[in-house]
């Protein structure tokens, strides 16, 4: 079965600081990731995804993601936070069921910027 | 940029009545989901639905529930008789083919309120 932890529930960071957001996965076959975030009232809008192709995943809005076998992680990091930043976001991970994809989420790391 | 819309965005329902939470996917998309999170906990999967019928669905998803898409258009999750215990932020989500390559978009969301 396949499961995903987020490390951190809250991150707080000054404007213009690196942000490191926490993930591990557990999976028994080789996993599909995604990093979604999710701002006030919105949509869940995906950040970036790894598919088995380079490890090192660019994402929107200046993210990206390392997907790590030997750590089982896949960190989602940013060098400048920004204002705008600021969200919910989620790790995720294709579980495979029954001959359908389905999406597996962490509980979220919701992610504040201080000017 | 294709979005997918959900209405309403809010819904207070008294305990017992039947709710419908109305989803439009993507024009061009073929596979519909829905997901909830309940407060303070994950994002979890309810249901895929694919070539009119049903593909996946998880033990929430129980007798209460029941999708369909009486139109080509719009994607409804009808919920029976509710409960407290369904009060929760419900997401839809589409994607243009099966497997996570393709990716999933998600709606805003309906916050499902039972009292």
């Amino acid at each position: 079965a396949q499961s995903v932890t987020q490390l951190d529930s809250h991150v707080s960071v000054s404007e213009g600081t690196p942000v490191l957001l926490r993930c591990n996965y557990s999976s028994s076959y080789s996993p599909s990731l995604f990093w979604y975030v999710q701002h006030p009232n919105k949509g869940l809008q995906l950040l970036l995804k790894y598919t088995s192709a380079a490890t090192l995943v660019k994402g929107i809005n200046g993210f990206e993601a390392e997907f790590k076998k030997s750590e089982t992680s896949f960190h989602l990091t940013k060098p400048s936070a920004h204002m705008s930043d600021a969200a919910e976001y989620f790790c995720v991970v294709s579980g495979f069921s029954g001959g359908y994809n389905k999406l597996i989420f962490g509980a979220g790391t919701r992610l504040a910027v201080h000017p | 940029e294709p979005e997918v819309t959900q209405t309403p965005s809010h819904q207070v329902t008294q305990m017992g009545q039947e709710v419908i939470l109305r989803c439009v996917p993507i024009s061009n998309h073929l596979y519909f989901y829905w997901y909830r999170q309940i407060l303070g906990q994950k994002v979890e999967f309810l249901v895929s639905f694919y070539n009119n019928e049903i593909s996946e669905k998880s033990e929430i998803f129980d007798d209460q529930f029941s999708v369909e898409r009486p139109d080509g258009s719009n994607f409804t999750l009808k919920i029976r008789s509710t409960k407290l215990e369904d009060s929760a932020m419900y997401f839809c989500a589409s994607s243009r083919a099966q497997g996570t390559d393709y990716g999933y978009t998600f709606g805003s969301g309906t916050r499902l309120t039972v009292v």
